[in-house]
């Protein structure tokens, strides 16, 4: 059965530091791999998937994650964070072959301070 | 399109009611989740379908939970009766038939029994 464990529950950083959420997650056959954001009072938005190819993906907004199938990891880094990124994130993992079952994390709450 | 459309947004009942939450789903897609978001377990999924069909009930709390999809477009999920700890926010999601496929929500039904 395929699982995923978010390391940190809450991972509180200064404005313009770095940071790096962590994933990892189990599985017996290929996967699929996602990262969303959660803003308060509202729903998950999807921030990078992992499908193939690279290793590295990258979003929109200063977001990578990397893909290290030794390590069963799927970690989320950004550089310098702002206080815009202050949210909550969630790992999930869609594997080949399980009828489309989408599994989440726990979540990491992010919390940017000034 | 406007996205996954949840109905209400808000709902406050009394202990022992019976609770319905609506889901319409993206035109097109295949697969439709139920998940439950709590502070204490996190985001789980309750129930998923793929073209009508439930695939995974296993998440489904007890027998006070039932999950419909009569068509394409159209989902209920049904707590009859509800009871305090059933307080959360449920949120539907869904996806194309790709394993690969992200998952689009909708903004989520804040749950709260009295």
């Amino acid at each position: 059965a395929q699982s995923v464990t978010q390391l940190d529950s809450q991972v509180p950083v200064f404005e313009e530091a770095p940071v790096e959420l962590r994933c990892n997650y189990s599985s017996s056959v290929s996967v699929y791999l996602f990262w969303y954001v959660q803003y308060p009072n509202q729903g998950l938005q999807l921030l990078l998937k992992y499908l193939s190819g690279s290793t590295l993906v990258e979003s929109i907004n200063g977001f990578e994650a990397e893909f290290n199938k030794s390590q069963t990891s799927f970690h989320l880094r950004k550089p310098s964070v702002h206080i815009s990124d202050t949210a909550e994130y969630f790992c999930a993992v869609r594997s080949n072959n399980q009828g489309g079952k989408l599994i989440f994390g726990q979540g990491t709450e992010l919390s940017v301070k000034p | 399109d406007a996205g996954v459309i949840q109905s209400p947004r808000h709902e406050v009942t009394e202990m022992g009611q019976e609770v319905t939450l609506r889901c319409k789903p993206i035109s097109g897609h295949d697969y439709l989740f139920w998940y439950r978001q709590t502070m204490m377990r996190g985001l789980e999924l309750l129930i998923y379908f793929n073209n009508n069909v439930p695939i995974d009930d296993s998440g489904m709390p007890e027998d006070r939970f039932s999950a419909k999809m009569p068509n394409a477009s159209f989902s209920t999920l049904k707590i009859q009766p509800s009871e305090p700890r059933d307080s959360a926010v449920y949120f539907c999601a869904s996806s194309f038939s790709r394993d690969s496929a992200e998952a689009f929500f909708g903004q989520g039904t804040r749950l709260t029994v009295v």
